[in-house]
């Protein structure tokens, strides 16, 4: 399967714990993106990668967040001292590069956190 | 900035008969906009895209979605709804060219009734 794969795909954590999430895009997409989706909305951008540069983080992202890709491939999001409020899906996505045509996002299944 | 409006938060249709999901957008630049589906413990699958080409845009399973700018919408449809078409449908909006920060919509969950 040559598709987005996310890991782990469910995770359950107690409060004040540190959690990694790590995410391969397709091997030939540049942009790399993180989105979070919690219960009844949409996902909602978190930050994205072309290449190894992180061009853009959300408001959301606060400073218990960190997202990395270090050598342009594979992605990690890092969430620590872990809040129940953090309890959601995250979502990555990744794309080929485009100008002025606005390529398809290719998103894959979701890393599902439960803080207790 | 940009913004979606999903109007209808849940939708339910028999087996058979016709399917719209209404989706409007607000941008301040020419946007691209895309309908995904979401099944149960499944990814993300985009079902159409449009990118300033035909304003009728088909998709797959037999979707499709009309970009009207007069009325700054993009709602999607299909003539005859299946099982297995039951999921939650997003329709997302970002600017066109460069790169791409998507909105999406809140969402709108289709129910089909055998």
């Amino acid at each position: 399967d040559t598709g987005v794969s996310q890991n782990p795909r469910h995770k359950i954590t107690k409060r004040g714990q540190n959690v990694t999430f790590r995410c391969d895009p397709i091997s030939e997409h540049n942009r790399l993106y993180w989105y979070r989706q919690t219960l009844g909305q949409g996902p909602e951008f978190l930050t994205y990668f072309q290449n190894e540069a992180q061009l853009e983080k959300s408001r959301l992202l606060s400073d218990r967040f960190s997202a990395e890709r270090p050598k342009g491939s594979f992605s990690t999001l890092e969430i620590q001292r872990t809040e129940q409020g953090d309890s959601a899906m995250y979502l990555c996505a990744s794309s080929t590069p485009g100008q002025g045509i606005s390529y398809e996002q290719f998103f894959g299944p979701g890393t599902r956190l439960t803080v207790l | 900035a940009q913004s979606v409006t999903q109007l209808d938060s849940h939708v339910s249709v028999s087996e058979g008969t016709p399917v719209l999901l209404r989706c409007n957008y607000s941008s301040s630049y020419s946007p691209s906009l895309f309908w995904y589906v979401q099944h149960p413990n499944k990814g993300l699958q985009l079902l159409l895209k449009y990118t300033s080409a035909a304003t009728l845009v088909k998709g797959i399973n037999g979707f499709e979605a009309e970009f009207k700018k007069s009325e700054t919408s993009f709602h999607l449809t299909k003539p005859s709804a299946h099982m297995s078409d039951a999921a939650e449908y997003f329709c997302v909006v970002s600017p066109r060219g460069g790169y791409q920060k998507v909105t999406f919509g809140t969402g709108t969950k289709l129910q089909v009734i055998p």
